[in-house]
């Protein structure tokens, strides 16, 4: 069973504008993390943001915000003021547990492209 | 403080040789994970390693592949006898250990394509 559902292959944004990108999750286990990374042409894994499933407040980094919903267990990344640079694959993931292991599962990713 | 280190960047292979990837954790890291990206597609866990354990393996294929992490020495993983379906980015992820609360740094990626 899928347990990272990113339902946006592809999405557009005008430069300077917000943008969500969505991510679903499924998991039995209460405890448990979520990252989303970013993906730019060049190939390499860039870590933004972090959420662990007891942090009661949302996590923000930046311009980085993440929407963490666990009642409807959405864990969505909001850009805020889009940038060119901003251009590139998204990807959520989650790990289960809370110990030392990074075994992380990851979505499809979502691949944004800002216009100028 | 440098990163993730791995090499090479790229890789070519033909059908039937072998590839080993290198992966040097950051300063103080002591645990190691492989990804494996297909095109288009997001990471697929393969195999988490400490120094000379490996401590789950659940997601290698059960032939041609095999990784380590020796006392000494990048980490390593090694694909025998390569073929086509095996061209991916291999993706090396380090992490220090007893921190369950911050991300996993990755490296660079290498991209292999067997020919």
């Amino acid at each position: 069973a899928q347990k990272i559902t990113q339902t946006q292959p592809g999405m557009f944004v005008q430069e300077k504008e917000a943008v969500t990108l969505d991510c679903t999750y499924d998991t039995s286990d209460p405890s448990y993390g979520l990252f989303w990374y970013k993906q730019p042409s060049s190939g390499e894994m860039i870590f933004l943001i972090y959420q662990g499933s007891y942090d009661q407040q949302n996590a923000t980094e930046g311009r980085y915000s993440l929407n963490f919903q666990k009642a409807r267990k959405s864990a969505n990344l909001v850009i805020s003021a889009s940038q060119l640079g901003d251009s590139a694959m998204y990807f959520c993931a989650m790990r289960e547990g809370m110990d030392s292991s990074y075994k992380l599962i990851f979505g499809s990713g979502t691949r944004l492209l800002v216009r100028p | 403080n440098a990163g993730v280190m791995q090499n090479p960047r790229h890789l070519v292979r033909r059908r039937g040789q072998e590839a080993r990837l290198r992966c040097s954790p950051m300063k103080g890291h002591s645990h190691v994970y492989w990804y494996r990206q297909l095109p288009e597609e997001g990471l697929k866990f393969m195999v988490y390693l400490q120094k000379e354990n490996i401590i789950d393996e659940s997601g290698m294929p059960k032939e041609r592949f095999s990784a380590e992490f020796p006392k000494e020495g990048p980490s390593i993983l090694r694909i025998q006898q390569v073929v086509r379906g095996d061209s991916a980015a291999y993706f090396c992820a380090s992490s220090p250990p007893n921190r369950g609360d911050t991300e996993a740094f990755f490296g660079q990626g290498t991209r292999l394509t067997v020919v």
